[in-house]
């Protein structure tokens, strides 16, 4: 199993608080996504990174933000949460940008907005 | 954003019978397709990639086929067994775009 690790893996917030999640990876992976599963949606990009410092924004990035520091760590920021951003989040890595290349998913972490 | 579809979204087989679901795609700018199988409570785990139209992959009991020029993939499980039993994701990866996955199949095999 690729070495990648979320947390926290449950979180129940209130509308209106920062949340921040984190993703953490062992494989020295160069790219690095964000996603949201909702029923009937699959899944939805919310951001990416192809590396340190470099983010950029995917299909639903709207209330969110992302940083990376390092090459491990890839954090995703709600602001101020809503209950539109309840959802389970999936991060995923990818050793490179070739479109054969796989996505490794991380275990998800399950968001509550109340 | 493209538009993949999925179908159908879910289905109910006795085990021992072989089924196959469809995933529908903008065939333009195609580079590659890949097929994902997503346990409950699990992470999506890959399956196959496929790019060439005519291509076909196996793994065991589970085979996949790709028409780029008419846009579709069909994924095959032959003599289906309760550990079957997942929601099977494609995602297309188009040129200038990153993944786009398709709402999923959930597969439910009964014994």
């Amino acid at each position: 199993d690729a070495g990648i690790t979320q947390s926290p893996r449950h979180k129940v917030t209130e509308t209106g608080t920062p949340v921040t999640l984190r993703c953490h990876q062992t494989e020295n992976h160069r790219y690095m996504y964000w996603y949201r599963q909702d029923p009937g949606h699959g899944l939805r990009l919310i951001h990416y990174s192809y590396g340190v410092k470099d983010t950029d924004k995917g299909e639903v990035s709207d209330g969110y933000s992302v940083s990376r520091s390092k090459t491990e760590d890839f954090l995703l920021t709600l602001e101020s949460a809503t209950s539109s951003q309840t959802s389970v989040y999936f991060c995923a890595i990818r050793a490179d940008s070739t479109s054969t290349d796989t996505q490794y998913f991380g275990p998800g972490t399950r968001l509550t907005v109340l | 954003i493209l538009n993949v579809e999925q179908s159908p979204q879910s289905l109910h087989v006795q085990e021992g019978d072989s089924t196959n679901f469809t995933c529908s795609f903008p065939s333009s700018n195609f580079y590659a397709l890949h097929w994902y199988r997503w346990e409950t409570a699990k992470s999506p785990e890959a399956l196959f990639v496929m790019t060439l139209n005519g291509d076909e992959k196996k793994k065991g009991r589970i085979s996949a086929t790709l028409n780029t020029k008419e846009g579709y993939s069909y994924l095959y499980i032959k003599g289906s067994q309760p550990e079957d039993s997942a929601t099977y994701l494609c995602a297309l990866y188009y040129y200038g775009q990153n993944f786009v996955f398709g709402p999923g199949t959930r597969l439910s095999v009964l014994p």
